[in-house]
């Protein structure tokens, strides 16, 4: 893989359900993985950031997995609610002395009432 | 609220001419980041500045340049505009080159005539 890669492009959830995106990176010189939410009109938000293979974090009932040795992660979002819905994108910093973010295109989520 | 301040908010102009974006990074931070998001394209990073130094470049054009001044406000200049430099421009910091979170400003919507 040698972009940021997120899957799928656009989601359409029912209030309620528990849903989850996939993010694939190159593995190599890989320094941190990010996760934003960014909502129409906003500006993207930082959600998580993640740099030892097998992290785990969970911020309410949004919550984010790290495979660095396969170049993966997941975003789960349990119990989504008609505010979860915007674009979810997750962005990958390299090793060096600089730390400039590579984007994905983004995971668009609806969540309907 | 980012911390993260920009200004103009919009910014409507013509073909051939320059513009000057403005940034001003949370108390404290000393890397600034600019991003680009075109219509067709996500978030694209162009240049990165750490205490007043560039620090990375990425897809800038030549027409483009940027700064970072003592108090660490950041400068994003464009010039000889073309109309596919309509685009959101992003500017976002970090505390440093350790600290990894990305906080993004609100975004100057460019649009060129």
């Amino acid at each position: 893989i040698l972009n940021v890669e997120q899957s799928p492009q656009s989601l359409h959830v029912q209030e309620g359900d528990s849903t989850n995106f996939t993010c694939s990176f190159p593995s190599s010189n890989f320094y941190a993985l990010h996760w934003y939410r960014w909502e129409t009109a906003k500006s993207p938000e930082a959600l998580f950031v993640m740099t030892l293979n097998g992290d785990e974090k969970k911020k309410g009932r949004i919550s984010a997995t790290l495979n660095t040795k396969e170049g993966y992660s997941y975003l789960y979002i349990k119990g989504s609610q008609p505010e979860d819905s915007a674009t979810y994108l997750c962005a990958r910093s390299h090793s060096g002395s600089a730390r400039q973010l590579t984007f994905g295109s983004g995971t668009q989520l609806t969540v309907l009432p | 609220d980012s911390g993260v301040t920009q200004t103009p908010k919009h910014l409507i102009t013509a073909t051939g001419q320059r513009v000057t974006l403005r940034c001003s990074p949370r108390s404290g931070d000393l890397s600034v980041y600019w991003y680009q998001q075109s219509l067709d394209q996500g978030l694209q990073f162009l240049i990165q500045y750490y205490n007043g130094e560039e620090r990375a470049k990425g897809n800038i054009l030549e027409r483009f340049s940027a700064q970072q001044f003592p108090d660490l406000h950041s400068e994003l200049n464009l010039s000889s505009l073309e109309l596919g430099d309509s685009a959101l421009y992003f500017c976002a910091s970090s505390v440093g080159l350790a600290q990894e979170t990305q906080y993004f400003g609100p975004g100057t919507r460019l649009l060129v005539l």
